[in-house]
């Protein structure tokens, strides 16, 4: 079954314990991207990366880290969380062009 | 000015009815737009893509307004399961930038 697969779903932490959401798609896509959904705010782009090797900041990148050393995977890096970073986090993929965003099912983080 | 923008409802719809909503985007060179369907705290996904000439899938119509920047989307007889909220999604003209709407909600009663 094609899929965006993210761990943890669920996840509450306390300020500055670095942690890692993994994100791992099984459709060979090139394209990679973190969202994070705020009420009121909508999605925002956080990292997106074009293939293997190459990632591009999004629209709020301060704070995070990403890297794409396979092509399934793009985990996303908080070195040292803080409160504001309590959101729902949401992976997607997509063939280049397609426009078709597939999206894992998210990770609802909360910061202490 | 927001790049998209979309009313946040909620669109309250007697169930059978039929409800329309906008999204309007600010740049004009934007390639491509969609209408993605999010269910309460679930993942968004595609609902339907939308084309120059308009296009329509089932109970769904998308059209695209260039002149007046914004896209729509027409629910026609609505059920109970098209309680949702429908994202609004435009690609920039440098071609992989995809910017979401906030989202507008829309709530189907019996």
């Amino acid at each position: 079954e094609a899929q965006v697969t993210q761990n943890p779903r669920y996840l509450i932490t306390v300020t500055g314990k670095k942690l890692t959401v993994t994100c791992s798609q099984n459709m060979n896509h090139e394209y990679m991207s973190w969202y994070r959904q705020d009420p009121g705010l909508g999605l925002r782009q956080i990292y997106y990366s074009m293939n293997v090797e190459v990632t591009d900041k999004g629209d709020v990148p301060e704070g995070y880290k990403v890297s794409r050393k396979e092509k399934r995977n793009f985990p996303l890096i908080l070195e040292s969380p803080s409160p504001n970073q309590t959101s729902l986090y949401f992976c997607a993929s997509s063939n280049q062009g397609t426009g078709e965003l597939f999206f894992g099912e998210g990770s609802r983080l909360t910061v202490l | 000015r927001k790049e998209v923008e979309q009313d946040p409802g909620p669109f309250n719809v007697p169930e059978g009815a039929t409800v329309a909503f906008n999204c309007t985007y600010s740049n004009s060179a934007s390639q491509s737009f969609f209408w993605y369907r999010q269910d309460c705290r679930k993942e968004p996904k595609l609902l339907m893509s939308v084309y120059s000439s308009g296009n329509e899938d089932g109970r769904f119509t998308a059209q695209l307004n260039r002149a007046s920047q914004y896209i729509s989307l027409l629910i026609r007889d609505s059920k109970l399961s098209d309680s949702a909220t429908y994202l609004c999604v435009v690609r920039g003209a440098a071609g992989n930038k995809l910017t979401f709407g906030g989202g507008t909600r829309v709530l189907v009663k019996p």
